[in-house]
């Protein structure tokens, strides 16, 4: 099936600082991915879609200028942390869709101190 | 207003016997439907899909229902075993390009 990496697996960052999140589809092309976070013992929060060459779309109450999403690639889209706060601390996951599918990484564990 | 539900956040189910897990969702635009089995700590993974125009789909132990009337699917596992223990969720999507609305997730866990 279609891998999908994410990198780092886990960060840990003093507050003020930026963050940067890479996710990767490994053998294939995504002209979409999307970014989820995930808050201990809840479901998957869609934060934004990313669309390969164009602006993310964001949904309603996520801060475009606090997560910043660039989509440079068929295969790389990556989501920036900007100013990070202990309440940004969650597991971010990424996902990639392919044809019907959509694939996840394996997420990234962010705590902020 | 929550499209998807998954109103059983945990089940708990004997090895060798079925599991079946239920989702329901209010969209009627929904035409798409997934299951993900998620560990802690790991992404989500892929495991079954059904499309509106079908009612049923087979994957080895794995088969989901789809009640279009009803607005509700559901996720049979047999026969469970003590590995199939996980998160599940399901998943809904208004056509090919539309973005996946997520239920709560279900949590099982299969007793040896």
């Amino acid at each position: 099936g279609a891998v999908v990496s994410q990198h780092p697996s886990w960060v840990i960052c003093k507050s003020g600082t930026s963050v940067k999140i890479e996710c990767r589809s490994l053998d294939f092309q995504a002209t979409t991915m999307f970014w989820y976070r995930q808050f201990p013992k809840q479901s998957l929060m869609l934060m934004a879609t990313s669309n390969e060459g164009s602006k993310a779309t964001y949904e309603q109450g996520v801060e475009k200028d606090k997560f910043l999403i660039n989509h440079a690639s068929l295969t790389l889209s990556t989501l920036t942390v900007t100013s990070a706060h202990p309440e940004d601390s969650s597991f971010y996951i990424c996902s990639a869709r392919w044809g019907y599918e959509q694939f996840f990484g394996p997420g990234t564990r962010l705590t902020v101190l | 207003d929550q499209q998807v539900k998954q109103n059983s956040p945990s089940l708990s189910v004997q090895e060798g016997r079925i599991s079946i897990l239920n989702c329901d969702y209010t969209n009627s635009m929904f035409d798409y439907f997934l299951w993900y089995k998620k560990y802690p700590a790991e992404g989500p993974t892929f495991l079954i899909s059904i499309s509106s125009i079908k009612d049923k789909n087979e994957d080895g132990r794995f088969t989901v229902f789809l009640n279009k009337s009803a607005k509700h699917l559901s996720l049979h596992i047999v026969p469970s075993q003590p590995g199939d223990s996980a998160v599940y969720f399901c998943a809904a999507r208004e056509g090919n390009a539309g973005k996946s609305t997520f239920g709560d997730g279900t949590t099982l866990t299969v007793k040896p």
